[in-house]
This record gives structure tokens, sequence and C-alpha cells, in this order.
């Protein structure tokens, strides 16, 4: 099936430690994105890429960072430097500009 | 900031009801999309409708675009209690590939 998939579905990380969330797509899309949910709130764009190696900062995206070496594949990292990471990370791919998106079911990220 | 407001935060209706829900967004766009989210899931795509585009419909759906204003509306039609979820509008920029996200409204269908 084709699809988008984000791994893992929850993740725990102590405090100090950088961690890396998983997001693969094939489904052949040129563009992807990572956006971050917190509790009752909308989505933020953390970065997004147009094309493979190549992405832009969104909104947020202070303490992490991606990299897109393969079409399919668009892993953040949160590292140390984000003060307050524990949110719900969503992950979206989508044809190209100005088409819908497909996201991934999320990684629920927690500092413990 | 977000580049879409929605409006109302949150709404209750009865089965069988409409519900009506607003989006209010800053810049030129080339797009304006509509979502929803179950609690805790990822999101699903709704309706797209284009800048040269007035109004669109999909099954119980009604998007209506107003680009002199800045605005949009999404109208559910014939509530159903599946149709409880968040709904969230998207725009898509005229000059990238980046899409923002409003706060969404929350919406709850009572049977």
């Amino acid at each position: 099936d084709g699809g988008i998939t984000q791994s893992p579905k929850y993740l725990f990380r102590k405090e100090g430690q950088n961690v890396t969330l998983s997001c693969e797509q094939n489904l052949n899309h040129d563009a992807m994105y990572w956006y971050r949910q917190d509790p009752g709130q909308g989505l933020r764009l953390i970065y997004y890429s147009q094309i493979v190696n190549d992405f832009q900062k969104g909104d947020i995206a202070e303490g992490y960072s991606v990299s897109r070496e393969k079409k399919e594949s668009f892993p953040l990292t949160v590292t140390s430097a984000q003060k307050n990471p524990t949110a719900f990370y969503l992950c979206a791919s989508s044809v190209g500009e100005r088409t819908e998106a497909f996201f991934g079911q999320g990684t629920r990220l927690t500092v413990v | 900031s977000q580049q879409g407001e929605e409006d109302p935060q949150a709404l209750s209706i009865q089965e069988g009801e409409n519900a009506t829900m607003n989006c209010s967004y800053k810049t030129s766009i080339n797009n304006l999309q509509w979502y929803r989210q179950n609690s805790g899931r990822g999101l699903v795509h709704l309706i797209l409708i284009r800048s040269n585009e007035r109004e669109k419909h999909s099954g119980r759906l009604r998007v209506t675009l107003d680009t002199s204003k800045k605005s949009s509306s999404l109208l559910i039609t014939a509530s159903r209690a599946a149709d409880t979820a968040s709904y969230f509008c998207a725009t898509g920029g005229s000059n990238d590939y980046k899409l923002s996200f409003g706060a969404g409204t929350t919406v709850t269908v009572r049977a």
C-alpha cells in the first residue's frame, strides 16, 4: 500500500539527549514536511523540503535538524537545544507545490 | 504567527444539523485546503480550493473562498457522529511549497 510511515509511534527522551524521528513515504512525492502540534493547538511548521538535498526552515526550526538524502526519507532530529520538545510530531508529503498533503500517523515525543 | 485562523474554536451540534466554520488568513495564497483530524491521529485531506475559485463541493462538504476578505468557510451538511473531529484550514503560498495551518475548530456531533 502506498503511504507515509512515521516511527516510532511513541518516544521517550531524557533531557539532554538528541532523538531522531523517522518519516518514510513510497508515494514518489517531491515535497515533505515536519510539523509540531501541542495539545489543543494547530500545526506549526518546523522544516520542509521541496527536493532531495534541499530543505528550508519553517516557523519554529530552532532546536531541530533534518536531512533529505533520499526522496522517500525525511528524518527529523530533535536536539538538546530544543527547550520544550514534548509534543506530537507529524510528517507529511505532497506531489509538489500547491497540492494536497498526505500525513503520517504521528510520533508522540515525551521528555522524561 | 500562523497564517490561518479558524472560528469558532469549538462547535457542538446535534446529529443531522449543519456545521459551519470559518478561516481567515493574512497573505496572498495560491490555494486553501481543509483537513480533518481525529483525536491523536494524522490529518486527512478533505478539499482544496484554488484562489481563482469561489465555491467547491465534495459530498456533504461545501467550501467557499473570498480572496477579497481573505476568508474561507467550510460547511458540513447533515452531520453525523463520525464527523466529530478537529478541522483545520491550510494555505498554500503563492511562491513556495510552504503549507501553513490554522489552530483548528473542534467539532462535536451529539447523537
